[in-house]
């Protein structure tokens, strides 16, 4: 399997700041990665697919990049609404289809 | 607008079957634009995908789990159900399931609201 592991585990940061979350895969998955958003009590939410492609209705303050096994999202200016648990997932080894381990964004 | 909505038991007794079912609206579960997948997340932690379903019937499950999974479709009905066998409290979780499009690139959208499943005597 391919294991995806996310860092750090968790941030704290200020509304305004600009944030990075990193996930890496085992081995090399070219653009094959999702992230997602889920907040407490919610469903996850899709919010960026293939690696960079910003999901429609998503705010552009949020974005992703990365090839191969190292991938990073980005929000570019914290919002309120933006404190949650985020998720990456891999697609290259369908069906098996694996997520990181997620990391929590704090208010500071 | 895509809908799903999980329904079934919120308790379960070890060694029973989970059984859940996912009701779809906005879209088709006949489409052949689409897996129909079930994804869970035991408390706190995070999120394993358990398998797909495709409108034809063909499935794939986790290898994790397949020896004690099905996943079926009822196109007349426009659902899709999970069933897993001999459960034990580490299958305690919220249950999800998703919408996965079926081309080179996957990913899981939308989601249903999820369900929780206690197993407990």
């Amino acid at each position: 399997d391919i294991q995806m592991t996310q860092s750090p585990s968790s941030l704290s940061a200020s509304v305004g700041d600009r944030v990075t979350i990193t996930c890496r895969a085992s081995q090399s998955i070219s653009n094959y990665l999702n992230w997602y958003q889920q907040k407490p009590g919610k469903a996850p939410k899709l919010l960026i697919y293939a690696a960079s492609s910003l999901q429609s209705g998503v705010p552009s303050r949020f974005s992703g990049s990365g090839s191969g096994t190292d991938f990073t999202l980005t929000i570019s200016s914290l919002q309120p609404e933006d404190f949650a648990i985020y998720y990456c997932q891999q697609s290259y080894s369908t069906p098996m289809y694996t997520f990181g381990q997620g990391t929590k964004l704090e208010i500071k | 607008q895509v809908q799903l909505q999980e329904s079934g038991p919120g308790l379960v007794k070890p060694s029973e079957t989970l059984s859940l079912t996912c009701t779809v609206s906005g879209a088709s579960v006949s489409s052949r634009t689409y897996y129909w997948s079930w994804i869970r997340q035991p408390p706190g932690k995070g999120l394993e995908w358990i398998g797909y379903i495709y409108y034809s019937g063909s499935t794939n499950y986790n290898p994790s789990l397949k020896s004690r999974v099905t996943i079926s479709v009822d196109t007349s009905k426009n659902q899709f159900s999970l069933k897993l066998t001999s459960v034990t409290a580490a299958d305690t979780a919220v249950y999800y399931c998703a919408r996965v499009l079926s081309s080179s690139y996957n990913w899981f959208d939308p989601w249903g609201q999820g369900t929780l499943v206690t197993v407990s005597s």
